[in-house]
C-alpha cells in the first residue's frame, strides 16, 4: 500500500503568516494527490485536486505544489478560520490512502 | 446542488450487521463512481470502499474485505454499504463521497455515526 507522511504532524502560527504543510508519498503517485480540510463536525473540504488544481469555492489564498513525491498545501496569508486538521489523499491506486493529518493552530 | 445524505447508522452489537444508504441528489449519479470513508473517533480518516459507475467494479480496504459490502442502484440515486459481522473497531463515522471525473473525492456527505458495542 501507498503510505503518506504527513509533516508536521501539528503546528501554529500566527494570523498572516505563510504556512506550509507537505505531504510525502512512499511511491510514485503522478499528480493524483488531493488535499482536505477537516473541521470538527463537518465533512472534509476538498482544497487542491491532482496536486494544484484549487477546488470550486476555496480561496486564492490556498495553492498546491509537487516537488517529487512531496507534496505541499501552502496558504500564503493565515486567517483565523484556516484552523483544522488538513490531510492529503493519494487516489493513483487502491487501496486509497490518507496521511495522518497536520493539525493547524492560531497563536 | 450535489447533496450527499447518508442514513442508517446507529448502536449495534459485535457480530450484527447494519446498512447504510446515501441518497444522492443534484447529479447524474449513474455518471459518477462513489465511495466510502470513515473516521474512528480520534483518529483520522480512511477510505472503506469504493465502487464504479455501474456497479460491476468494487473495490475495499483489507480490514473490511469479506465483510462489508458495497453497491449502488442508479434507479434510485442511491449508494449502500452493507457491514456484517461488525467490530468493535468498526465504530466510525462513514461518509459517502463522490469520485470526481479525475477519481479525486470531490462531494461528501454529512457523515452518519456507526457505534459498535454490546
Amino acid at each position: 500500500d501507498i503510505q503518506l507522511t504527513q509533516s508536521p504532524s501539528s503546528m501554529s502560527a500566527s494570523l498572516g503568516d505563510r504556512v506550509s504543510l507537505t505531504c510525502q508519498s512512499s511511491q510514485g503517485i503522478g499528480n493524483y494527490l488531493s488535499w482536505y480540510q477537516h473541521k470538527p463536525g463537518k465533512p472534509p473540504k476538498p482544497m487542491i485536486y491532482y496536486a494544484t488544481n484549487l477546488a470550486d469555492g476555496v480561496p486564492s489564498r490556498f495553492s498546491g505544489s509537487r516537488s517529487g513525491s512531496d507534496y505541499s498545501l501552502t496558504i500564503s496569508s493565515l486567517e483565523s478560520e484556516d484552523t483544522a486538521i488538513y490531510y492529503c489523499l493519494q487516489y493513483d491506486e487502491y487501496p486509497l490512502t490518507f496521511g495522518s493529518g497536520t493539525k493547524l493552530e492560531i497563536k | 446542488e450535489v447533496q450527499l445524505v447518508e442514513s442508517g447508522g446507529g448502536l449495534v452489537q459485535p457480530g450484527r450487521s447494519l446498512k447504510l444508504s446515501c441518497a444522492a441528489s443534484g447529479f447524474t449519479f449513474s455518471n459518477y463512481g462513489m465511495a466510502w470513508v470513515c473516521q474512528a473517533p480520534t483518529k483520522g480518516l480512511e477510505w472503506v470502499a469504493s465502487i464504479s459507475t455501474g456497479g460491476g467494479n468494487t473495490y475495499y480496504r483489507d480490514s473490511v474485505k469479506g465483510r462489508f459490502t458495497i453497491s449502488r442502484d442508479n434507479a434510485k440515486n442511491t449508494l449502500y454499504l452493507q457491514m456484517d459481522s461488525l467490530r468493535s473497531e468498526d465504530t466510525a463515522t462513514y461518509y459517502c463521497a463522490r469520485h470526481g471525473l479525475n477519481w479525486e473525492l470531490d462531494y461528501w456527505g454529512q457523515g452518519v455515526m456507526v457505534t459498535v458495542s454490546s
